[in-house]
């Protein structure tokens, strides 16, 4: 089964940096959804890639997307202490919108 | 910016009693799902519902679990007899209906529901 593993796993950096995190998958996907969420609340919407796409960008973020390598990558420039969180990708494969996630990378942003 | 509201957002349960967790989707959607996230794990997808009928469910969504949509706003899933193993907390999510590209909707979730069961 597909299956997003992110790493990595965890991240720290200073205010103003740059923060990338990637995604591998295993099987064939029709969209990759990339999500934040701040401790113990609800997941947050942050972008979605189609397979045919290779980039896209949402304002600070900046998705890329491999397919021949099944990866994703997301990168947030300019980071803020507000930008810490966990930050899941997510598959989306034919039918239903069942959506598989990773296990997600921990950000941490310091003043 | 609509979104998809749950309650309640926390809810501590004897094992063995019924639970009901319940979501309003944002209003001109029609696909509806269950997740659950188990404290430090994965998210996982439980069930997913269109058109009044379950169209597909995961190996976790057992007889235990069931969803329902009792009329035009409200969508619940209810557990029947809780486990230990059933905390988690429970995400309600949506999608909008794309015919042209029906699997490549962004799904909106709501701020979960957290259930512990002692």
């Amino acid at each position: 089964s597909q299956q997003g593993e992110e790493d990595p796993q965890a991240l720290s950096i200073q205010e103003g940096e740059n923060a990338t995190m990637n995604c591998s998958y295993k099987t064939s996907i029709n969209n990759l959804q990339w999500y934040r969420q701040n401790s113990g609340r609800g997941l947050v919407h942050l972008i979605l890639i189609r397979s045919n796409e290779r980039e896209k960008h949402s304002g600070r973020l900046r998705v890329t997307l491999d397919t021949s390598k099944k990866s994703s990558s997301l990168l947030i420039t300019a980071s803020r202490a507000a930008d810490t969180a966990s930050y899941f990708c997510a598959t989306g494969n034919t039918g239903f919108q069942k959506l598989v996630f990773g296990t997600g990378t921990r950000l941490l942003v310091s003043p | 910016e609509p979104e998809v509201t749950q309650t309640p957002s926390h809810q501590v349960t004897q094992m063995g009693q019924e639970v009901i967790l319940r979501c309003v989707p944002i209003s001109n959607h029609l696909y509806f799902y269950w997740y659950r996230q188990i404290l430090g794990q994965k998210v996982e997808f439980l069930v997913s519902f269109y058109n009044n009928e379950i169209s597909e469910k995961s190996e976790i969504f057992d007889d235990q679990f069931s969803v329902e949509r009792p009329d035009g706003s409200n969508f619940t899933l209810k557990i029947r007899s809780t486990k230990l193993e059933d905390s988690a907390m429970y995400f309600c999510a949506s999608s909008q209906e794309d015919p042209g590209h029906r699997t490549q909707n962004t799904i909106y979730f709501g701020e979960g529901s957290w259930l512990t069961v002692v």
